[in-house]
């Protein structure tokens, strides 16, 4: 059974970069049948979806955040990243990863990690 | 503003059948499976149904999905008080290129 665990800073200040890791267990990264997704969810709010890597670090990204992001992918560590710039308070979120697979013309993500808080403050 | 538009809380009895609706358009519903989330209180989301009507292993049949033209809806029989969660639909969106979500129904087991 995959497992993945998120990690990183707490809190972040206004304007930094935000940085946090999907460490993934019982499953690899480098497998061809999968993607690697973020998503996060701002408190009392309803889920946004961040962007995936592919293991050949083809991405896929939320047009309102490709600016500012990066998501790419460490086979040797079996770690996928998340790397947002210029944070501001609306970046505030539980940000969780998850295992994005497609199947009879259908992608889902059928695996998340318990989600990690971010908040963002000077 | 969610692309996909749900209601944003549903409420039945334990043993009630409730539905919880998902609304989009051609872009996304329209032309593309839907896949529905359980978010229980303070945990992440759990997989309910991929590919607008297909159920996971594990999860019980007591749910169940449909589609038709630019809406689905989740559907709920025998409600328990453990359903008692945030219901979330999800499907691709051509114009955006990305997956989007519908905004969230809070259910309540009364």
């Amino acid at each position: 059974q995959v497992q993945l665990q998120e990690s990183g800073p707490g809190l972040v200040k206004p304007s930094e970069t935000l940085s946090l890791t999907c460490t993934v267990s019982g499953g690899s990264v480098s497998s061809s049948s999968y993607y690697w997704s973020w998503i996060r969810q701002p408190p009392g709010k309803g889920l946004e979806w961040i962007g995936y890597v592919y293991y050949s670090g083809s991405t896929n990204y939320n047009p309102s955040l490709k600016s500012r992001l990066t998501i790419s992918v460490d086979t040797s560590k079996n770690q996928f990243s998340l790397k947002l710039t210029s944070v501001n308070a609306a970046d505030t979120a539980v940000y969780f990863c998850g295992r994005r697979e497609c199947s009879g013309g259908s992608c889902y993500e059928g695996h998340w990690g318990q989600g990690t808080v971010v908040i963002v403050s000077s | 503003q969610s692309v996909l538009t749900q209601p944003p809380s549903a409420s039945g009895t334990p043993g009630q059948r409730v539905t919880i609706s998902c609304s989009g358009s051609r872009s996304n519903i329209g032309g593309h499976p839907v896949n529905w989330y359980q978010q229980l209180p303070g945990a992440g989301p759990k997989l309910l149904i991929y590919n607008d009507n297909q159920r996971p292993s594990g999860v019980p049949d007591r749910f169940s999905g449909s589609k038709s033209g630019t809406s689905a809806s989740l559907a709920i029989s025998g409600l328990q008080s453990e359903d008692e969660a945030d219901y979330y639909c999800v499907a691709w969106d051509d114009s955006l290129n990305c997956p989007v979500f519908g905004g969230g129904t809070k259910l309540t087991v009364l």
